[in-house]
């Protein structure tokens, strides 16, 4: 069965520090989304793609986090500089075209970042 | 903007009793409604959604949810509990007006031998 793949499944960093997360969605897949879950609470969009193209980033704290999907196949979500307030699951989810409108995303496991 | 409130935190159950988790929501257009749960190290995986058709929703592993408008409710149900179904539920909203899912803070679900 088709997966969605993140990694690393789990990071522990110092604050200031940069971290990355990757996410290689479903084949075919043309829309990805990466999500922030805090602890005791749904996850929440922080970005999403359709192919290489950012449809929706408001929810972005752009001041240190980027996400790019330069071939429009997986993706790297970035925070420079890490905050303690940053520490939460990061969600990566895919779906076929328009999966907002039918609520079909494909989550990953997620990466679980801990800021010391 | 839509929005939904799940209104337990948590729910204990024994095994082989019936499951109610409920579900509040907000929205300015037709919505479309999900349930999602989450196990333990796993990612989120589509339970039922409710997009207009049907008001009575079934979904994977026995679960069900009926959508109420009079009452803005999507409660999910399941008639016997079993182990496997410990795990983290979410509700989650979308409508045509702004094409975004908005998650519920989850229900988390134990379930005793």
């Amino acid at each position: 069965e088709a997966e969605v793949a993140q990694s690393p499944r789990y990071k522990i960093t110092e604050k200031s520090q940069a971290v990355a997360f990757w996410c290689d969605p479903i084949s075919g897949h043309a829309t990805l989304y990466w999500y922030r879950q805090i602890l005791g609470q749904g996850p929440e969009l922080l970005v999403q793609f359709q192919d290489e193209s950012v449809v929706d980033d408001s929810q972005l704290p752009k001041d240190r986090f980027s996400a790019e999907r330069l071939k429009g196949v997986d993706s790297t979500l970035k925070i420079q500089p890490a905050e303690l307030g940053d520490s939460a699951m990061y969600l990566c989810a895919s779906s076929l075209g328009q999966g907002i409108l039918t609520g079909e995303l494909f989550f990953g496991e997620g990466s679980r970042l801990t800021v010391l | 903007a839509q929005s939904v409130t799940q209104l337990d935190s948590h729910v204990s159950v024994s095994e082989g009793t019936p499951v109610l988790l409920r579900c509040n929501y907000s929205s300015s257009y037709s919505p479309s409604l999900f349930w999602y749960v989450q196990h333990p190290n796993k990612g989120l995986q589509l339970l039922l959604k409710y997009t207009s058709a049907a008001t009575l929703v079934k979904g994977i592993n026995g679960f069900e949810a009926e959508f109420k408008k009079s009452e803005t409710s999507f409660h999910l149900t399941k008639p016997s509990a079993h182990m496997s179904d410990a795990a983290e539920y979410f509700c989650v909203v979308s409508d045509l007006n702004d094409y975004k899912l908005s998650f519920g803070a989850g229900t988390t679900v134990t379930v005793r031998a």
